[in-house]
């Protein structure tokens, strides 16, 4: 099982610039979560997918957008990328269908510099 | 409002015993959760806590309070690889994870 996978790992973007980040999971989770870290805070929620063709907005929405077409992948998009974008950017998934509390699994990280 | 807090930054010496403390006042609770992140990588999985009491899993235990709103983290037997952020998170009525802004701990030799 390759667990939670992200891609790209780096990506430096300008100003008004438009991007997608990718995440895949191979453990049948329901729920999906994008969150962004900051230096000197905690994990902020972005958007988040409790099943198929479902999401959410998080703490921090503005200015992303997300789809989950297939269950295994959620997607996060920058329409028109902002400096303050600037952060590390995780995917993480977790609960399955029977709907027992476990642990959100973390992918490796996407580090997004906006300029 | 929702918050969880935690130390900063805390110091110990390899080889002895340090607890890192969390409190929280959420909406809802459906657990709390406590998880390493090195510097540059991804959080890690630490243990899980829904009810009161100690958790203990090797060198690592972790204790709750409902009642109290509070939960430590407690390390045993510290290496230096065990240098790294831990987090707190308390999973609210929603099943988000609320999380703290995390501990550093830095181990001496």
């Amino acid at each position: 099982n390759a667990g939670v996978t992200q891609t790209p790992k780096f990506r430096v973007l300008k100003t008004g610039q438009s991007m997608t980040l990718l995440c895949a999971q191979d453990m049948n989770h329901e729920y999906m979560y994008w969150y962004r870290q900051d230096p000197g805070m905690g994990l902020r929620l972005i958007h988040y997918s409790v099943g198929e063709g479902t999401t959410a907005k998080g703490e921090v929405p503005d200015g992303y957008n997300v789809s989950r077409l297939k269950k295994q992948n959620f997607l996060l998009g920058l329409e028109s990328a902002a400096p303050s974008q600037t952060s590390v950017y995780f995917c993480a998934s977790g609960l399955t269908s029977g709907g027992d509390i476990n642990e959100q699994f973390f992918g490796p990280g996407t580090r997004l510099t906006v300029l | 409002g929702q918050n969880i807090d935690q130390p900063t930054e805390m110091t110990a010496t390899e080889g002895a015993i340090v607890q890192i403390n969390c409190t929280y006042q959420t909406s809802g609770f459906n657990g709390l959760f406590w998880y390493q992140q090195h510097a540059g990588e991804a959080p890690t999985f630490l243990s899980y806590n829904v009810l009161d009491g100690l958790e203990e899993k090797g060198r690592f235990s972790s204790f709750l309070s409902r009642s109290k709103g509070y939960s430590y983290l407690l390390l045993k037997e510290l290496q230096m690889k065990d240098s790294a952020s831990y987090l707190c998170a308390v999973m609210d009525s929603n099943y988000q994870l609320i999380w703290g802004a995390g501990t550093k701990l830095i181990i001496k030799p």
